[in-house]
Order: structure tokens, then sequence, then C-alpha cells
């Protein structure tokens, strides 16, 4: 079966730094673009970011861009959300999700992993 | 940026009736879009991807119709297991915007 496993959620203060990691399993991993999406408490869906099936592009919404980083490592089978200084409103559910293509572009999302939680509060 | 929008942003709906939910982008997404199901405490599941293509395992009483930017969800005969939250999503330029939702409540 297909699984996705996030780890790495925390309570961080304001200003802090997290790493989220996601074992993928089940899957050729390195034949797919992933992603991260968020969920605030009780609030919608937001997409955090994607990177291509090699890791050669890497995309993100403006408010996010230099403060959080996408990686993977095919040999490991695994994603990454590196998170440098944490907001309060960064305190989401965060959720590593497959693509069904390469590139992530004209494509959707097929799986979600269960998500981490993390909570920014000093 | 590409904006969503969804309309309703909630409903109540009684079992059997047809259901339909608007998604509307800010410029063209082509058929660049998916709609989500999200049930209160878990995993979004996808519905249907590409505007139309319903995904394997939802029932068929789910449709998706729409090209540029206005899309449709329907529903066709509504069943209890189908109260949950539902996003449209764009995948055809970053960042990857998903619609606001709306809330479907089964009576």
């Amino acid at each position: 079966d297909v699984q996705l496993v996030e780890s790495g959620g925390a309570v961080v203060p304001p200003g802090g730094s997290l790493r989220l990691s996601c074992a993928a399993s089940g899957f050729t991993f390195d034949n797919f673009a992933m992603h991260w999406v968020r969920q605030a408490p009780g609030k919608g869906l937001e997409w955090v970011s994607l990177i291509s099936w090699d890791g050669g592009s890497t995309y993100s919404p403006d408010s996010m861009k230099g403060r959080f980083t996408i990686s993977r490592d095919n040999n490991k089978h695994s994603l990454y959300l590196q998170m440098n200084s944490l907001r309060v409103e960064d305190t989401a559910v965060y959720y590593c999700v497959k693509d069904f293509g390469r590139i992530g572009y004209y494509s959707y999302m097929d799986v979600w992993g269960k998500g981490t939680t993390v909570t920014v509060s000093s | 940026d590409i904006q969503m929008t969804q309309s309703p942003s909630s409903l109540s709906a009684s079992v059997g009736d047809r259901v339909t939910i608007t998604c509307r982008a800010s410029q063209t997404v082509s058929t660049s879009l998916n709609w989500f199901q999200q049930k209160p405490g878990k995993v979004p599941n996808l519905l249907i991807s590409g505007a139309s293509t319903l995904q394997s395992g939802v029932p068929s009483r789910f449709g998706g119709s729409g090209s540029g930017t206005d899309f449709t969800l329907t529903i066709s005969s509504l069943q209890p297991e189908d109260s949950a939250t539902y996003y449209c999503q764009q995948s055809y330029s970053s960042p990857f915007t998903f619609g606001p939702g709306t809330k479907l409540d089964v009576k």
C-alpha cells in the first residue's frame, strides 16, 4: 500500500526552526513530485510547497519563500520541509502529499499522509 | 496568483437531494482543477481530477464539470456520508491555491 508518514511536528517558540520529514513507501518515490499542504486549526487547506521528482524544481507561495525550504532524498524515499523564522500563524497540521505526476503542474494530489502538528507559541 | 472562490460557503440539504457547489478561478486554469472531500478529523480525499475525472472508488453520484474559470461539483443524490467540507484546488500555476471550502450538512 502507498503510505506517507510525517514526523517532526512540535511546539516551538516564535522565531524558532523546525524540520519536518515524510517517509514514503509502497511506490517508486523518485517517479513523483511531492507537496506539503497545511491546515490551521478550524481553517481550510493551504498549499505550502512543491518539489519535482528529481528535486530540480521547487515552488512555494511568496509568503513562505525564504522561510520554508522543501527538499527530498530519493535514496531514502523521504521528503523534508525546513521551516525557519516560525510565526504564530504557521501553527497547523502539515500534510505530506504525493502528486500523480513528475512535476506537479496540470496534475493532482492523490495520496495524503495523516499529518504532523506544528504549534508555534511562546 | 490565481484566487479561488467557492459558493456557497455552507449549505444544508436532505438525503436524496441534488447538490451543486461552484468554484471560480480569478483567471483561467484550463481543466487543471481538482476537488477534495474532507470529513471532520480526517485527511482530505481526492474526488475528481482534471475538472471531471472521477477517481477510482468514488461513488458515481459525484460529478465534476467546467473549464477555464468556472467549475461545478455535483452530487446527484445526497447520502448521509456526504457530510463534509469540499475544496477545489487549481494545479495550473504556482501557487497551487485551494478554494476556501464549502461545508455540506446532510439533514
